[in-house]
């Protein structure tokens, strides 16, 4: 099976510092997109970044940027100047065709 | 107004009993899905629908019955469930199924609780 591994149950940082959320995933395909989830405590998972694995250009969205490193298989989430709201479950995703492959997610949690 | 909507956000059914979710989206998309997320766990695809016609059944349970009556409207009918069946099932829309970027939109979810 095509796995996505999120190897950090748990995280915590202080307001307005730097974390960097780990993923790595199988695929044995060569055409695929990676994605960055976000579940507060609302419920609702809300797209935070997407990547295409053919750009070799790491995508950014303000404060949020990713590694992507294709040979590794690694997908890191950073997040910068973090924020009391970006208290979240992190979910690193996998999609190829219409399927996405979700990895179990990382909780974080930022201290005031 | 959210783009995807599920009603109702918590559920409490016993074994015997039949109810159903419902999950609308205002984003003109041709696809819609259901995922079922339990704790510890990641997310289960478990039907997948592009324009009203069901493409994915991901090995999901005959208890669980997905209804599709036009590309804006979802249904997850269920009968018989199990404890187990307990879990967040969250709808989710995206504009169609062409290849592996389109993003997902997912609505807040249906906390289900079988008793």
């Amino acid at each position: 099976a095509q796995t996505v591994t999120q190897s950090q149950p748990e995280m915590s940082v202080q307001e307005a510092e730097t974390v960097t959320l780990s993923c790595t995933y199988d695929t044995s395909e060569s055409n695929y997109y990676l994605f960055w989830y976000k579940q507060p405590p609302s419920r609702q998972m809300i797209l935070v970044i997407r990547q295409e694995a053919y750009k070799q250009q790491n995508a950014t969205e303000n404060r949020f940027s990713v590694n992507f490193q294709k040979a590794a298989k690694s997908f890191s989430l950073k997040i910068s100047d973090s924020q009391l709201g970006d208290t979240a479950m992190y979910f690193c995703a996998r999609g190829s065709n219409y399927k996405l492959t979700f990895g179990k997610g990382t909780l974080l949690t930022v201290n005031p | 107004e959210t783009g995807v909507t599920q009603t109702p956000r918590h559920l409490v059914m016993g074994m015997t009993n039949k109810k159903s979710l419902k999950c609308e989206q205002h984003l003109g998309h041709n696809a819609m899905y259901w995922y079922k997320q339990s704790a510890k766990k990641p997310l289960e695809l478990m039907f997948v629908y592009s324009l009203e016609e069901r493409v994915e059944n991901n090995s999901v349970p005959s208890r669980f019955s997905p209804e599709c009556p036009n590309s804006s409207h979802l249904f997850l009918h269920l009968h018989t469930l199990q404890p187990e069946d307990s879990a967040l099932y969250l709808c989710a829309s995206s504009q169609d199924l062409q290849g592996g970027g389109n993003t997902i939109y997912f609505g807040e979810g249906s906390w289900l609780t079988v008793v």
